[in-house]
């Protein structure tokens, strides 16, 4: 599986937008770009994917660089709610397994 | 969304017991499920594929006769740590993709805690 690099952590005051990078420079053609996050004491919950173009859901965007060997998720307006571990993470086009890295770790400021 | 349970939250149990843990989706059916186990301040590790009427795949360095998994249905799958000590303590999730989405988005249980005693 191709690997990502994520930071350990990051910081930022509620309300305000956040930009969470992830690196993936051995992606391949049909790797597909996800996003979990974990609260504390829970498990994962989808955020967002994509594949060549940008996505927006209810929950964020998902802004992939052209060559596709980075991404950034983006929160536009951070919540105390948002604080938790954000994963991205590759899956090969038909396949199902989850391969999780460290992740960031998101603390957001009142 | 599609819901995925475990059942119990938390457990506690004595060194040499056995315990099951329950992993169903409540909304749509699930050929495949996986387990993870989750230490403190450490990411998920995948333990293993519960295919539903064939037997799990596990990953390299579980035990598989330690850690029994059974997906007798589409909405079931079942843990079953056999002879826990100490070290088997973790946070153990389920998660469940709905078929025929592969590389889509996968739905993860809540969690259950073990603690052996």
């Amino acid at each position: 599986d191709a690997k990502t690099t994520q930071p350990n952590s990051m910081e930022s005051n509620e309300e305000e937008p956040v930009h969470l990078p992830c690196n993936h420079s051995t992606i391949s053609g049909t790797d597909y770009i996800h996003w979990y996050r974990q609260l504390p004491s829970q498990g994962p919950e989808y955020v967002i994917h994509g594949l060549t173009s940008n996505v927006n859901n209810r929950m964020a965007s998902l802004a992939i660089a052209e060559d596709r060997k980075s991404s950034t998720l983006i929160l536009h307006r951070a919540t105390l709610r948002d604080a938790a571990v954000y994963y991205c993470i590759l899956i090969f086009q038909g396949a199902q397994k989850l391969v999780f890295g460290q992740g960031t770790r998101l603390t957001i400021n009142p | 969304g599609a819901v995925v349970s475990q059942h119990p939250s938390w457990v506690i149990c004595k060194s040499g017991t056995s315990v099951k843990i329950e992993c169903r989706s409540l909304d749509f059916q699930a050929t495949t499920m996986f387990w993870y186990r989750q230490f403190p301040k450490q990411s998920l590790m995948l333990m293993a594929t519960s295919n539903e009427g064939s037997k799990a795949t596990y990953e390299q360095g579980v035990e598989k006769d330690k850690f029994l998994i059974n997906h007798a249905s589409l909405t079931l799958s079942t843990l079953t740590v056999t002879s826990a000590h100490p070290e088997d303590s973790s946070f153990y999730i389920c998660s469940a993709s709905l078929p025929g989405l592969a590389g889509s988005e996968q739905y993860f249980g809540p969690g259950t805690r073990l603690t052996v005693t």
